[in-house]
């Protein structure tokens, strides 16, 4: 089974700040998937990585993809207030997709 | 095409009741996903179709709990007996290849 860890679990950053959340998995994942989830909401696909070496910007959001160390990140660059929520990353293994337990985002101003 | 859609939004049980959930995915996913959620946790995978065959189904999955998608569109979960360990929200998604498209959810309390 497919274990994926993210830290930090709560992070709390100030607006215009720079921020990197990890996420690690166990085995070998087919894909890496990032999510947002806001509160009471479902959740939103932000990023697909299907290889070593991939990097996907979107915003103030980048994601990498380390396949070899396991670990992908998402970059959180200049923070601004409507970034804060809870993001997910999930790895893929057969057809089964393991979410992180998440990482709970708050800037302040 | 809205996206995925889930019926109720909203369930409030009693302790004992069977409960049914209906999702409705993006017309040409051919794949449709299940998953649990509780507060502070991600996802956890309960079971996944593609076009109407279950292909997979977690060790978790009490046998209270039951999916179908009888004709590859809609699918629904049940789960009979509830307990109050059962209250979470309830997410379902659809996808074709790799990236999965979530619906709002279905938020059941058991009381």
């Amino acid at each position: 089974e497919l274990k994926v860890e993210q830290n930090p679990l709560f992070l709390s950053m100030q607006e215009g700040k720079n921020y990197t959340i990890y996420c690690n998995y166990s085995t070998t994942s087919d894909r890496l998937y990032w999510y947002r989830q806001d509160p009471g909401k479902s959740l939103e696909s932000l990023f697909v990585l299907l290889s070593n070496g991939a990097v996907k910007q979107e915003g103030r959001l980048m994601a990498s993809l380390d396949t070899k160390a396991r670990l992908s990140t998402l970059h959180i660059t200049a923070a601004v207030h409507d970034l804060s929520a809870t993001y997910f990353c999930a790895g893929e293994a057969g057809n089964q997709f393991y979410f992180g337990t998440g990482t709970s985002l708050t800037v302040i101003p | 095409d809205t996206g995925v859609s889930q019926d109720p939004r909203h369930k409030i049980t009693k302790r004992g009741q069977n409960v049914t959930f209906r999702c409705d995915p993006i017309s040409e996913h051919n794949r449709l996903y299940w998953y649990r959620q509780t507060l502070g946790q991600g996802p956890e995978f309960l079971t996944y179709f593609q076009n109407e065959a279950q292909l997979e189904k977690s060790r978790l999955l009490s046998d209270r709990f039951s999916a179908e998608r009888p004709k590859g569109s809609f699918s629904t979960l049940e789960i009979q007996r509830t307990e109050q360990g059962d209250s979470a929200m309830y997410l379902c998604a659809s996808s074709q290849v790799g990236e999965q498209y979530f619906g709002p959810g279905t938020r059941l309390t058991v009381t």
